[in-house]
Parts: C-alpha cells; structure tokens; sequence
C-alpha cells in the first residue's frame, strides 16, 4: 500500500524559499500523477500543483510564478519549492497521489506537515 | 473565497439522514466529475466519494454522492457520531490551463 510522508523545516522566514519534500513509500512514482495541496490553519483546503512522474507540471494560476514541483525518480521523492513566502503561505501542506486529470482523484494523501512563515 | 459554494456547517442526530450541498459553475461540477473528501479532526483528508456517486472499498454505503448540472450533493444517512468531521467537495475546473477547485469546507456536527 502506498504510502507518503511530507518532510521539512516548519518555520520559513517571510520572503524566503519553502523546500518541501514528499517520500513515496510502497510503490513507485513512476506512471502515476503526484499533487501538492495545502490548507491554511483553519481554513480550507487550496490546490497547488501537480507533477507527472515525466516530469510535466500543472500549476495553480494563482500561485504559478512562485511555484516548482520536481520529481526525483532514484530516491522516489517529490519536492515542492515556494518561492519569495508571506505569512499568507503559513499552512499545513499535503503531498497526494492522483490529481493529473478530472478523472483521477486524490489517494492516498500524506499526514501533511505545517509550515509556519515568520521571522 | 472558494470556487464551489458549501454551507459551512450542518448538523443531525444520530440516525438522521443528512445533505452537504456544493454548487459551482459550467467550468467545474458542470463539466467534470466531482469528489467528495472527509477530514476527520487532525487528519488529513481522505476521499469519500469519486467521480460524483463511487464509494472507494471501505467507505460505507451509508454515503452517497449526487450531481446535477453545475451542483451536487453527498448525503450521510444513519448519522454516527463518528461522522463528525469537515466534508469538502472537489472537481477539475477546465478555465485557463486547469485546475482543481475545492469547496471551503462544511462542518458536521453531531448532536
């Protein structure tokens, strides 16, 4: 059974870079879509993006120019960059399974990991 | 604010039948499949219903999903207390390049 576990710093200082990485355990990235989703503290829930395990990406329009999600196939890893962060990114942020059409819906999803933006 | 339109909360007892409505537009619930994902507190979503009336293995038939034109539904019969959480609908909106759009959520509460 797949499984992913999102990993990396929870404190990231306003105008800085967020590095987030997703571990795909019990399967392989290849031949399946990978999405990142986010969810602000007590709010709901914001796409970000989708990588194809090709490599081809999907963005949300709203967050494109910050925006890089990149595979790296040798350690079945996805890794999500938001660049140039306000208070406005502090969330709790999802790696999921599926995503890359209307078809294929999010499955399964990591236990997310909460970002605080703040000096 | 959210692209789909939920109520934000709703409530029943136990062994009430309840309704979660969702509306969008022609771009989104129009047009595409619509999934539902339930979030248990301190959870992480998991989906509920897929493509606008399937039940993945494991969820019971107590949920179903519904859909017409640019709206739909999931109804959650035979309430258990154990169904409080935070329902959201989802679906693939085809404006610009596409993308996903959710709902903003609507509590349950279980009285």
């Amino acid at each position: 059974q797949v499984q992913l576990h999102e990993s990396g710093p929870g404190l990231v200082r306003p105008s800085e870079t967020l590095s987030l990485t997703c571990t795909v355990s019990g399967g392989s990235i290849s031949s399946d879509y990978w999405s990142w989703i986010r969810q602000p503290p007590g709010k709901g829930l914001e796409w970000i993006g989708y990588i194809y395990y090709s490599g081809s990406t999907n963005y949300n329009p709203s967050l494109r120019s910050r925006i890089t999600i990149s595979v790296d196939m040798s350690k079945n890893q996805i890794s999500l960059k938001l660049s140039s962060v306000t208070a406005a990114d502090t969330a709790t942020y999802y790696c999921a399974s599926g995503g890359g059409t209307s078809f294929n819906w999010f499955d399964p999803w990591g236990q997310g990991i909460l970002v605080t933006v703040s000096s | 604010q959210s692209v789909l339109t939920q109520p934000p909360s709703a409530s029943g007892t136990p062994g009430q039948r309840v309704t979660i409505s969702c509306s969008g537009s022609s771009s989104n619930i129009g047009s595409n499949y619509v999934y539902w994902y339930q979030q248990l507190p301190g959870t992480a979503p998991k989906v509920l219903i897929y493509r606008n009336n399937q039940r993945p293995s494991g969820v019971p038939d107590r949920f179903s999903g519904s859909k017409s034109g640019t709206s739909a539904s999931l109804a959650i019969s035979g309430l258990r207390s154990d169904d409080e959480a935070d329902y959201y609908c989802a679906a693939w909106d085809d404006s610009l390049s596409g993308l996903w759009v959710f709902g903003g959520g609507t509590k349950l509460t279980v009285l």
